[in-house]
C-alpha cells in the first residue's frame, strides 16, 4: 500500500458542530503532516508528527486539534470553526523530510 | 528556510519542453531542492529532488547550478496532462526521518495547450 488516505473526502459543517478528519497511511512513515490550503493559495503547514509526538505546531488556533492515535493514523478534531476555515485539508506522510506523500484531501466547508 | 521565487505562470503546447526555474539566493549548505507538482482539488505530489548538478528520473531533470542560488525544473515533451501547479521547495532533507517543515511559494502554473 502505498498511498494516503483521508475521510471524509467532503464535509459540511455548521459553526457549532464537532467533526473529525481522518487520516491513514501503511507505508511505515514515522512523520505525519497536516496541511491547509485555501483556493489558489499553496499549501500551508498546521502539525507536524514525529514517532507519534507533535512535533510542529504552526501557530494554529485551538479549535484545530490534531491527534496521532498510532503510526498509521492521523486525525483532525474540528470544533467551534469559523466560516474562513473553510479549505482544502491535506494529510501527508514522510519517511524523509522533504519527500512527503500527500492524501487527496478533505474539502471542508464551515457555514 | 529559504525563500524561493518562481515565475506565476508558464504556457506552452503539447510536445514542447518546459524549464521552470526557481531562485533560492538564501539556500543554507545542507538544504535539498525539491519540486512538486499539484492538480485541482488533489494533495502535491513529488516529483524530484536533488542538491546539486543534475537529477534525472522518468518524469523530469532538475538542473543545479554550482553556486546552489537557483534551479531548473525540466520536463521533456509536456502534454496536456502535465497542466498543474509547480512548486519550488528549499529545506534541509530531514533523514532522520522525524518529519521536517515544508514551507510552499507561490508555484508556477503551467498551461500546456494543443
Amino acid at each position: 500500500d502505498t498511498e494516503v488516505t483521508q475521510t471524509p473526502k467532503h464535509l459540511v459543517m455548521g459553526m457549532t458542530n464537532k467533526k473529525s478528519l481522518k487520516c491513514e497511511q501503511h507505508m511505515g512513515h514515522r512523520a505525519m503532516y497536516w496541511y491547509k490550503q485555501k483556493a489558489k493559495k499553496p499549501p500551508e503547514l498546521m502539525f507536524v508528527y514525529s514517532y507519534e509526538k507533535l512535533s510542529i505546531n504552526e501557530s494554529v488556533p485551538s479549535r484545530f486539534s490534531p491527534e496521532c492515535p498510532n503510526s498509521s493514523l492521523l486525525n483532525l478534531h474540528l470544533h467551534a470553526l469559523q466560516p474562513e476555515d473553510s479549505a482544502l485539508y491535506l494529510c501527508a506522510s514522510s519517511p524523509r523530510g522533504n519527500e512527503q506523500f500527500f492524501g487527496p484531501g478533505t474539502r471542508l466547508t464551515v457555514l | 528556510l529559504a525563500k524561493t521565487t518562481q515565475p506565476i505562470s508558464m504556457d506552452s503546447y503539447e510536445g514542447q519542453e518546459v524549464n521552470i526555474t526557481c531562485s533560492h539566493n538564501n539556500i543554507a549548505t545542507n538544504d535539498y531542492i525539491t519540486w512538486y507538482q499539484q492538480f485541482p482539488s488533489q494533495g502535491p505530489r513529488f516529483i524530484i529532488q536533488g542538491y546539486k548538478t543534475k537529477v534525472t528520473n522518468e518524469v523530469a531533470s532538475l538542473f543545479i547550478p554550482a553556486d546552489r542560488k537557483s534551479s531548473t525544473l525540466s520536463l521533456p515533451r509536456v502534454s496536456l496532462s502535465d497542466t498543474a501547479v509547480y512548486y519550488c521547495l528549499v529545506g534541509d532533507r530531514g533523514l532522520t526521518g522525524g518529519g521536517n517543515k515544508l514551507t510552499f511559494g507561490t508555484g508556477t502554473q503551467l498551461k500546456v495547450e494543443l
